[in-house]
This record gives C-alpha cells, structure tokens and sequence, in this order.
C-alpha cells in the first residue's frame, strides 16, 4: 500500500530552525498535511498543501513540496520550547476520503 | 464551538473483557473516524462513519466494531480484548467526506489491557 515515511527524532537548540522532512509514495497524492500532537492530546492540524503548490508560509511554519520526489518538509523558523511535540506528515488521494499519516517525527527543543 | 470529545479519557481492562469508546464530534460535522495509535505502528486507520454508515474500514479483525447514531455521535466497541490493543484510540471529525476535508481530532481514549 501506499506510505509515508518520516525520521523518528529530531533535536534542536532553542532559537535555531527545525526542518522535519516526509517522504511519500502515492503520486496521485493531492493533499499533504502537517499534524502537531503535544503529550496527552490528539492531533491538530498545522498547516496543508495542495500538490499544485511548491511551499506555503504561515508565520513561523513553511510547508515545501518537491513533487517530482515526492519529498515534503516542514521548517520552524526560531523554533521554542513550546514546539516541542510529535509532528506527523499525512497525504490524501483524490480518489481517498482516508489520509496516511506517517509515524511521526519527535521535535526537541533544548535551551 | 466544542471540540471533539471522546469519553472515557483512560481505561484499564482485562484481557478477554470488551469495552465501548464514545465520541462526540464537533457540533455540525458528519464524519467521524477512529484511528489506533501506537509506538510502533503509528496511526492507524479503523473506520470511518457519515450519515450512520460505515463507508470505509481499514485492517482490523472484527472483533473491532462502530457505529455513528443520528446526531453524528460514534461509539467504537472491542470485543475479547487483547494485550495488543493496549493503544491511544483517537476520533476525528469532519465536516462531510471529501478529500479536502480537514480532520478535527479528539484528545483521544487511553486503552491498557492488563
């Protein structure tokens, strides 16, 4: 079936950027989504893209989409301890009402 | 507007017991799904309901069961619960089907079977 795949882990320091990278099988993929759980509560949407779009900005968050190599990434500009959370990439077809989500990618943030 | 809400927060069960999860979605949204999520497996898709039908179910067995009542409320049930259902079941919602539809999720049921 079709999957997305994400690192486990990624550490920075407190100030600097974070770029959490997916990668992604389905071609027929038109949305992609960025997903943020804090401990103890369930998911909740950061931001999304069309596969029409190459990068999407929102305040500190910019969504970039290479959809030659089906490579989707999510940076965090001036990152905080507050952002510290598991982020799950996630697509949908066109032809699914159901996104794959990936495994998630643990962000800490260190002073 | 309220949240999606799923009651109870925390469960502990025994294997072989079955157990009922509710969830209510946000006031005017008509989809909800049910998504398992664990360490080692991440999210995994369980069903999905619109309109009191079940319209798409991923791979669980069947001792895994839901259903959506007229007021888009849903209630997921499993039966002869196993040690390997331990997991956090989260609900999502929706305003209808639809690929562009965006997913509201729940703070999600903390199941253990001991």
């Amino acid at each position: 079936g079709e999957d997305v795949e994400q690192s486990l882990f990624l550490s920075v320091r407190e100030g600097d950027s974070s770029v959490i990278n997916c990668t992604y099988t389905d071609s027929s993929s038109t949305y992609l989504y960025w997903y943020k759980q804090e401990p103890g509560a369930g998911l909740q949407l950061l931001t999304y893209i069309f596969s029409n779009m190459d990068m999407k900005q929102d305040q500190r968050l910019t969504v970039l989409l290479n959809k030659k190599d089906k490579h989707l990434s999510l940076r965090i500009a001036d990152t905080q301890t507050g952002d510290s959370a598991i982020y799950f990439c996630a697509e949908r077809s066109g032809g699914s009402y159901i996104p794959t989500f990936g495994r998630g990618t643990s962000l800490i943030v260190h002073p | 507007k309220a949240g999606v809400t799923q009651t109870p927060r925390y469960l502990i069960k025994t294997r072989g017991q079955q157990v009922t999860l509710s969830c209510s979605p946000i006031s005017g949204h008509r989809s909800v799904s049910w998504y398992q999520q664990t360490p080692g497996q991440g999210l995994q898709f369980l069903f999905e309901y619109f309109s009191e039908t079940q319209r798409n179910k991923g791979n669980f067995p069947g001792r895994f069961s839901g259903r959506q009542f007229s007021n888009s409320r849903s209630e997921m049930n499993v039966s002869t619960l196993e040690l390997g259902d331990s997991a956090l079941y989260l609900c999502a919602s929706s305003p209808s089907l639809g690929a562009d539809e965006k997913l509201f999720f729940g703070s999600g049921t903390q199941l253990s079977v001991l």
